[in-house]
């Protein structure tokens, strides 16, 4: 089952960066922190993911708490075509199942 | 170029009549999923296959099998559709191995039933 909270939607403006928070207050030593979104009517994409550590690649950052509990993605330069469901998820190294939460609806306004 | 490919991309069912959903994938990834997404709703898995062995999620409904022939080939059997199926279904693959591992996606099939 899912094991992460976030916000339902938030709003961005163009060129501004998208901080998008999840909480996951259960997280176990050896679940890592994913990413994915999803744009309207396609399937999900992986955007980034972490363990204990800031990670950074070329869509975007993830910020990770020392304690874990919670993190935060960031878009830095939010474009139109960010605008998408993004989805935090919680998972065991090398476990099989991707739990789903509600995600965030992003919308990145002109 | 596509790695996780579901055909068709949409389908129309008619009440009860069974159909079947097809995934196939390039990447030799020995895990496979089937998500159910309905509408403004996050993708609910309904089972997965490590290799051959197959994983039911508790609360899939018997209405919903699956098989997968080969490591390249998956589908999703729906024996009796009711209204309430009607959705988008996603597959998805990964490759099972220690730490970090990524899930692909296809880009779903929506199945309407009439």
């Amino acid at each position: 089952d899912a094991k992460t909270t976030q916000p339902t939607s938030m709003d961005c403006a163009e060129g501004r960066a998208a901080n998008l928070p999840c909480n996951h207050s259960t997280i176990s030593g050896n679940e890592y922190v994913y990413w994915y979104r999803q744009i309207h009517s396609q399937g999900p994409q992986y955007i980034i993911h972490g363990l204990k550590n800031n990670e950074t690649n070329e869509m975007a950052s993830l910020i990770i708490t020392e304690d874990r509990k919670s993190s935060t993605l960031i878009l830095p330069h939010a474009t139109l075509r960010d605008t998408a469901v993004y989805y935090c998820i919680v998972r065991v190294a090398g476990g099989n199942q991707f739990y789903f939460g509600t995600g965030t609806s992003l919308t990145v306004i002109p | 170029d596509a790695m996780v490919i579901q055909n068709p991309r949409y389908q129309v069912t008619q009440f009860g009549k069974p159909v079947t959903l097809s995934c196939s994938q390039t990447l030799n990834h020995n895990v496979m999923y089937w998500y159910q997404q309905k509408s403004s709703q996050a993708p609910k898995l309904l089972f997965h296959y490590y290799d051959k062995d197959f994983n039911n999620e508790a609360d899939t409904p018997d209405n919903f099998q699956s098989r997968r022939p080969n490591t390249s080939f998956c589908f999703l059997d729906i024996r009796s559709p009711g209204l309430g199926d009607a959705a988008m279904y996603l597959c998805a693959t990964s490759r099972d191995r220690p730490g970090f591992t990524e899930a692909f996606f296809g880009q779903g099939t929506r199945l309407t039933v009439v």
